[in-house]
Order: C-alpha cells, then structure tokens, then sequence
C-alpha cells in the first residue's frame, strides 16, 4: 500500500544540525513532487518546503529559508530534510506528505525537540 | 504570500447536527485558465497526520463520508459537516495550493456541544 514512513528526529541541542529521511513505498515516488509540513506541540501545520519530482526546484519557509535544505534520492525512494542551526521554534513533529498540488498522502511524522 | 484564515477557532455543535468552517484567502486561488480552486481541506484527530478530505475547494478524496463537502470559490470557502458524527471531532484544517509558500488556515477545532 501507498506509504511514507519518517526518521531521523531526537533531541538536538540549539545550533545543531539534524537530517530527517521519509522513506516512499506504495506508489512512483520519481513521479511527483514532495513537501515537509511541520506541526510545533499544540500548533498548527506548517508547510515547510517542496522538491519538484526530479529534485530539480525546491521553495522554502521563511522561516527556513538558508538553515533547512530539502533533497531526495530517486533511486532510494527517499525524501531528506538537512535541518543545519536549528533553534528552539523548530521543535515540532515533522511530516512529509505526497504532492498532487494538495497532500493526498502522509507519513506519521517524526519528532524533533531542540533543547540544551 | 497568500495567507489563509479561518473562523472560528472553534465550534461545538451538537450530534446529528450540522457543522459549518469558513476559510478565507488574502488573494485568489482560482486559476483562470482552468476554472479550479486550489483549495484543500483536511481533518487531524489527535496524535494522528492530517487526512485529506477535500480537493479543488469541492472534490471529495476517496473513502470520505458524503457528509462532508466543500463550496465556494476565489477567496471565500466553506466546509460543511451536513450532520455531525462523534468521529468527526478534530482539528480541520484548509490550505492553498495554488503557489507557494502552501499556507494552511490557523485551523478549527470541533468539538461536540
């Protein structure tokens, strides 16, 4: 069945770096774009950046935007989120999400908590 | 940037009943050229991912209950619970696909009343 599974959240301390990893099964993963969404403890959902099917154009958060870089393995069926200088705002459950223009599929997310 | 906002933050409404969310966008998200919104709405129940709901402001994703629909179009949309089921309290949420940065709604929490 369609799925994407999350790792690579912990524990950072501020300043840190971190990648997360959304491993695709279920469906061509070559054949469409990705995002990572996350969601802060008791927030709401928060896009934070897209790669095109071929990795060849990502957008990011501002808020993201020269700390967070998003990469994918076609051959791997793997999304990455490098995750450099992170702070304590990006604590949050990260997602990663199937693009068809909206989301039609999830993963469960991986946490990460940046604390010292 | 486009950003969405919806109303209210909150809602109880009684089983069986009807539930009504608004979401309203800064700009358009209807594209001219082929007369679709990108609008989605989601539904997120506690511990759990967002699941998809609503597509194109008023396409039903597969599997969801004909209880659910969406309507409007440009910058003012509506997701209507036609009669409330115990397992539709969560967290809905709308965003825009129509550029980026894909911003979501603030989100709406119901809530049986």
């Amino acid at each position: 069945q369609v799925q994407l599974v999350e790792s690579g959240g912990g524990v950072v301390q501020p300043g840190r770096s971190l990648r997360l990893s959304c491993a695709a099964s279920g469906f061509t993963f070559s054949s469409y774009g990705m995002h990572w969404v996350r969601q802060a403890p008791g927030k709401g959902l928060e896009w934070v950046a897209v790669i095109s099917y071929d990795g060849n154009h990502k957008y990011y958060a501002d808020s993201v935007k020269g700390r967070f870089t998003i990469s994918r393995d076609n051959s791997e069926n793997t999304l990455y989120l490098q995750m450099n200088s992170l702070r304590g705002e990006d604590t949050a459950v990260y997602y990663c999400a199937k693009d068809r223009g909206y989301s039609d599929v999830w993963g469960k997310g991986t946490t990460v908590t940046v604390s010292s | 940037d486009i950003v969405m906002t919806q109303s209210p933050d909150s809602l109880a409404v009684s089983l069986g009943e009807r539930a009504t969310i608004n979401c309203k966008s800064t700009q358009s998200v209807l594209y001219s050229s082929n007369n679709k919104n990108y609008l989605a709405w989601y539904q997120q129940k506690p511990g759990q991912p967002p699941k998809l709901l609503i597509y194109w402001a008023s396409t039903r994703e597969s599997g969801v209950p004909d209880r659910f629909s969406g309507s409007g179009s440009g910058t003012d949309f509506t997701l209507t619970i036609s009669s409330l089921q115990a397992e539709d309290v969560a967290v809905y949420y709308c965003q825009q696909y129509y550029n980026t940065p894909r911003a979501f709604g603030q989100g709406t929490k119901l809530e049986i009343k």
